[in-house]
């Protein structure tokens, strides 16, 4: 168990529908990190946030959208669904607080799995 | 052309057996290499971690960084049924974990 908790695990909607996937870090961890995982383009990076604020983006849609709150849990909005967006949505954490070091280490959750029908 | 390319498999190879797992890359800014490993209908779990070029040796497993032929390898010696899993390669260019560009992994399984 990596201690990033992910709801919900399974998701079926509809297209043009809107979705909220939430994370919960690990505890203490600052950094909450968005991957979305399909079969052809493998685990591709969407935003970071640190401590509340934005850090990175990647290759994320205009119609994601993404968030941390004060609790450090983080919500990724997905609107104006399309059949492409199904795909398995990770994330992870990383960065306790007063970490002077960072290995790399991403810790996962265990996915959000989204099917646009 | 992808930044990172992986060879999807599957790879089925015999318990015992010696496997390598192999990534290229085209970013030459890549310093931090990364493998992962991703069982059924779980998170990815990180493996192993190297900087620059060089080898690095943890139990039954060995990675390997080139970075002259942006190349990357990880080899699993004395292979067990539990290895079976898919291995993504991951890579940064700036000390930590920012902007991670991964391999689309490669499934590997183990056959008792």
């Amino acid at each position: 168990d990596s201690g990033v908790t992910q709801t919900p695990k399974h998701l079926i909607t509809a297209t043009g529908q809107r979705v909220t996937l939430r994370c919960s870090p690990r505890s203490g961890d600052l950094s909450v990190y968005w991957y979305q995982q399909s079969l052809d383009q493998g685990l591709q990076f969407l935003i970071q946030y640190y401590n509340g604020e934005e850090r990175a983006k990647g290759n994320i849609l205009e119609r994601f959208s993404a968030q941390q709150f004060p609790d450090l849990h983080s919500e990724l909005n997905l609107s104006s669904l399309e059949l492409g967006d199904s795909a398995l949505y990770f994330c992870a954490s990383s960065v306790p607080s007063g970490s002077v070091s960072v290995t790399g280490e991403l810790f996962f959750g265990e996915g959000s799995r989204l099917t646009v029908l | 052309q992808k930044e990172v390319e992986q060879d999807p498999g599957p790879l089925s190879v015999p318990e015992g057996a010696i496997v390598s797992l192999n990534c290229t890359y085209s970013n030459s800014a890549f310093q931090y290499f990364m493998w992962y490993r991703q069982y059924s209908r779980k998170g990815p779990e990180l493996l192993m971690y190297t900087y620059s070029s060089g080898n690095k040796e943890d139990g039954r497993f060995t990675a390997q960084v080139d970075k002259s032929s942006k190349y990357i390898s990880l080899f699993i010696r004395d292979s067990q049924p539990s290895d079976s899993a898919t291995y993504l390669c991951a890579m940064s260019e700036n000390f930590g974990n920012e902007k991670l560009t991964f391999g689309t992994g490669t499934r590997l399984t183990i056959i008792p």
